[in-house]
């Protein structure tokens, strides 16, 4: 597709549900970012896959958030056993190369833990 | 730690003027330094991206400036709009790093 796209835009879950939130990056990008901001926050760093090299999560919050991303391209963040603080924008980004070209993101996913 | 700053939180102008929105950062070592636009309850637009060889990025009415050594950024707006009302992000790809930093953002706020 033409930009980063993420699904679904606006979740509601209820505390102690899991989900999952999904990023298609651009065709081609092999850099791919989870970011997360809370009302008022700025962005935080979740995730980092480049390629086939192992992620970079030094991000995640704790070990009920995990992604993958398969076959280099569509990322899955899951979040289990969520809990109101996971309540925020999650932000996906992807960069044909990080260095040269700079980042687009989607437009994100509003997760709302009730 | 590679640290963001960006002055000032908030900004609000009349229609017409132009304006500067400042972005600092501690760690010249950056790969390049990118500016978005953020409008409330939206993901991020790219506005420029500088590379750290570089010294300046325009595009429109928008014009990007970078001094890598003392570790600051300008985005400058000319003939501000009322459809330029969103908060402003710069980010730093740092060259020892696998993330962007980001600045806490300006709010701007275009008077019509």
């Amino acid at each position: 597709g033409a930009g980063v796209s993420q699904s679904p835009s606006n979740k509601v879950t209820e505390k102690g549900k899991d989900v999952e939130l999904r990023c298609d990056p651009i065709s081609g990008h092999t850099a791919l970012y989870w970011y997360r901001q809370s009302l008022g926050q700025g962005l935080e760093f979740l995730i980092y896959f480049q390629g086939n090299s192992a992620p970079d999560k030094s991000g995640l919050p704790s070990d009920r958030f995990s992604a993958e991303r398969t076959g280099g391209s569509v990322s899955t963040l899951t979040i289990q056993r969520t809990q109101q603080e996971d309540s925020a924008v999650y932000l996906c980004a992807s960069s044909l190369d990080p260095t040269f070209y700079g980042y687009t993101f989607g437009s994100g996913t509003r997760l709302t833990v009730v | 730690k590679q640290e963001v700053t960006q002055i000032p939180a908030a900004l609000s102008v009349p229609e017409g003027e132009n304006l500067v929105l400042n972005c600092s950062f501690t760690d010249s070592a950056i790969y390049n330094l990118q500016w978005f636009r953020q409008d409330p309850g939206k993901g991020l637009t790219s506005l420029l991206l500088i590379q750290s060889s570089q010294r300046e990025q325009t595009s429109g009415r928008l014009n990007a400036s970078l001094d890598k050594s003392s570790g600051r950024s300008t985005l400058y707006i000319a003939a501000s709009q009322p459809g330029d009302s969103a908060t402003y992000l710069c980010a730093v790809r740092g060259t020892g790093a696998n993330n962007l930093f980001f600045g806490t953002g300006t709010r701007l706020t275009v008077i019509p």
